[in-house]
């Protein structure tokens, strides 16, 4: 079955410091995977997807994710946190249903 | 383009009382979908719609849970009764399938903060 995983429920970093967050898929065929972020009170954003091509997508606000077929992986990174980039962290898989399966999240804080 | 809207943003409620929450995908998507978040279980898909159609209502909890899609331009999710523990925030997402990329990229709106009390 269809599934993502993020293995971190909360993640601290410090404001300056490099951020990873790990997302896990699987899915049968090629995946389409997405990273939305959600601020506090606010819906969920796009912050970049990956369909086919180079496996390392750049998205909006200085993230970027690299798909890595062989360890069924799309994780999140930014080289530098920034105290606004509080927030959850949402990884998605689509399917050909028009479904996105998404995981429980990563709840990313960030300290002065 | 003013992405998907919703309303309420926010709905308080007793307990037994009827709820509607709303929404207004973007023009021209073809899939709506409902999801429930809570601390508990996150983010959860309740229904989807395509050509408003309902496809997969295997997330809706239960019977007092109901969705409509009259048109292409407006749902509605309705519970009745309402109990404390649907107090939650929905959100609507819609997308454009294509077969060629953005492959299912959901937009969602601003989600409807629900309690019941």
């Amino acid at each position: 079955a269809q599934s993502v995983t993020q293995p971190d429920i909360h993640i601290t970093v410090s404001e300056g410091a490099s951020l990873e967050l790990r997302c896990n898929y699987s899915y049968g065929a090629t995946p389409y995977l997405f990273w939305y972020v959600q601020s506090p009170g606010q819906g969920l954003q796009l912050l970049l997807k990956y369909f086919s091509g180079d496996t390392l997508v750049q998205g909006i606000k200085g993230f970027e994710a690299e798909f890595k077929r062989s360890q069924s992986s799309f994780n999140l990174r930014k080289p530098s946190v920034h105290w606004s980039d509080a927030a959850e962290y949402f990884c998605a898989v689509a399917s050909n249903t028009g479904k996105l399966i998404f995981g429980q999240g990563t709840t990313l804080q960030v300290k002065p | 383009d003013a992405g998907v809207i919703q309303s309420p943003r926010h709905e308080v409620t007793e307990m037994g009382q009827e709820v509607t929450l709303r929404c207004k995908p973007i023009s021209g998507h073809d899939y709506l979908f409902w999801y429930r978040q809570t601390m508990m279980r996150g983010l959860e898909l309740l229904i989807y719609f395509n050509n408003n159609v309902p496809i997969d209502d295997s997330g809706m909890p239960e019977d007092r849970f109901s969705a409509k899609m009259p048109n292409a331009s407006f749902s509605t999710l309705k519970i009745q009764p309402s109990e404390p523990r649907d107090s939650a925030v929905y959100f609507c997402a819609s997308s454009s399938q294509s077969l060629e990329p953005p492959y299912n990229e959901q937009f969602f709106g601003p989600g409807t903060r629900l309690t019941v009390l």
